[in-house]
């Protein structure tokens, strides 16, 4: 079957640098998004990973190692407004593509 | 503000009621999704639409019905919901070049409508 897994919960200091790890067992792997979203609102987008390797976009990174199913999204200088839920989703591609959520894993930056 | 419009953003509902989400989403895309997201579980797609077509029923109970009048217009018809229902219901539009579905690409995603359901 297709798995992903990340961690629940995490707590991190405003202007630290926090690392949210994602793994993955999935067949026919086409690439993974990282989504953010706030309490009450809609994802939002921040990064999507087909090759191995570092994506850095400002303040967030997304790491990707397709042999090792894994994958990490590093955010630096946090910030208060950072606190929110951060899913990992992984397309597969079979027929179609299909893309499978992670079940989040909630960030929460305290001063 | 993703281009993807919901409503209405809360809804609480009997049992026996009958009530019907909408998604509107300005943004040209092709492809539009209803994904239902319960707490502490991982978004869950519920119906795929390409080109106005459905692509994709993941086994969703009847008691969900979707319609998609044009590219732009996604709905979700309920009907008898039980109290598990209870979840937030998101609609999601991406652009799927290929035609194969179901987000091969980045979705953008409206609000979400907070069901309940008593």
């Amino acid at each position: 079957g297709q798995n992903i897994d990340q961690p629940t919960e995490m707590t991190a200091t405003e202007g630290a640098i926090v690392q949210i790890n994602c793994t993955y067992q999935t067949s026919g792997f086409n690439g993974l998004f990282w989504y953010q979203q706030h309490a009450g609102e809609a994802p939002t987008f921040l990064s999507y990973n087909v090759l191995d390797g570092l994506e850095e976009k400002g303040r967030f990174s997304s790491f990707l190692s397709r042999s090792k199913g894994y994958s990490y999204l590093l955010l630096k200088e946090l910030q208060m407004k950072d606190s929110a839920s951060y899913l990992c989703a992984v397309v597969i591609r079979g027929g179609g593509f299909k893309t499978i959520f992670g079940a989040g894993t909630r960030l929460f930056v305290k001063a | 503000e993703t281009g993807v419009t919901q409503t209405p953003r809360h809804l609480v509902m009997g049992m026996t009621n009958k009530k019907s989400l909408k998604c509107e989403q300005h943004l040209g895309h092709n492809a539009m999704y209803w994904y239902k997201q319960s707490a502490k579980k991982p978004l869950e797609l519920m119906f795929v639409y390409n080109f106005k077509e459905q692509t994709e029923n993941n086994s969703v109970p009847s008691r969900f019905s979707p319609e998609c009048p044009n590219s732009s217009h996604l709905f979700l018809h309920l009907h008898t919901l039980q109290p598990e229902d209870s979840a937030l219901y998101l609609c999601a539009s991406s652009q799927d070049e290929r035609g194969l579905g179901n987000l091969g690409t980045e979705a953008f995603f409206g609000q979400g409508t907070r069901l309940t359901v008593v």
